[in-house]
């Protein structure tokens, strides 16, 4: 069946190290893939879109590589800060199509910068 | 900047009544999406609409669950009758059109005692 894994649910991490948080998928050829940031109580906020010929994003000190030989993307934040902490979900559009908002969301991994 | 309004923030209800979600999405959006949120998990796709249209629903428990958008504006979930099972957050996301990220909401956490 069709899948999408973040490789776990709980990441911690010290202050000014980098966060690296993976993506996997099965059975999918996504087009493109997103990144979204998830604050307790609030609704996901879009952060990064990274198409299939696409192998690197960047905006600011966040990075998204995307490898659809491995069927895996890796999140990247830089110079991590405790506003950082947060659970940040990967999701996919399963239908191959373009509409960007019909989306398959992984579970989530809650990322947690330590002062 | 704009958002997507969603009222109400909470709702606690009893199992086997209604209950109505509304969302008011960012003006000018087109598309608007409702998706179902289960503590612990990724958001999951109930209904797609494009104006006033649904364009998937496919996902959407269709004995208990319906969604319109009469004017191609706003928004109605409703759920009749709930079960403990639909305990979650509901969220509402909108798009200028097909090709673009959509915005959520801060959504309605439902409670099903």
């Amino acid at each position: 069946s069709q899948k999408i894994e973040q490789n776990s649910e709980a990441l911690n991490i010290q202050e000014g190290k980098t966060a690296t948080l993976t993506c996997n998928y099965t059975n999918y050829s996504p087009a493109y893939l997103q990144w979204y940031r998830q604050d307790p109580g609030r609704g996901p906020v879009f952060l990064l879109l990274i198409r299939e010929n696409e192998k690197e994003k960047r905006k600011e000190r966040l990075k998204v590589t995307f490898d659809t030989t491995l069927k895996q993307s890796l999140f990247h934040i830089t110079a991590s800060q405790p506003a950082d902490s947060a659970t940040y979900l990967c999701a996919l559009d399963i239908a191959g199509g373009t509409s960007y908002g019909k989306l398959t969301f992984g579970q989530g991994t809650i990322l947690t910068v330590h002062p | 900047e704009a958002e997507v309004a969603q009222s109400p923030r909470y709702k606690i209800t009893e199992k086997s009544q209604a209950v109505a979600f509304w969302c008011d999405p960012i003006s000018g959006h087109a598309t608007l999406y409702w998706y179902r949120q289960i503590l612990g998990q990724g958001p999951e796709l109930l209904v797609q609409f494009q104006d006033e249209s649904v364009v998937d629903d496919s996902q959407l428990p269709k004995d208990r669950f319906s969604a319109e958008r009469l004017k191609g504006v706003d928004s109605t979930l409703k759920i009749q009758p709930a079960e403990l099972g639909d305990s979650a957050m509901y969220l509402c996301a909108s798009s200028k059109r097909t090709g673009i990220p959509p915005t959520f909401g801060n959504g309605t956490r439902l409670t099903v005692t």
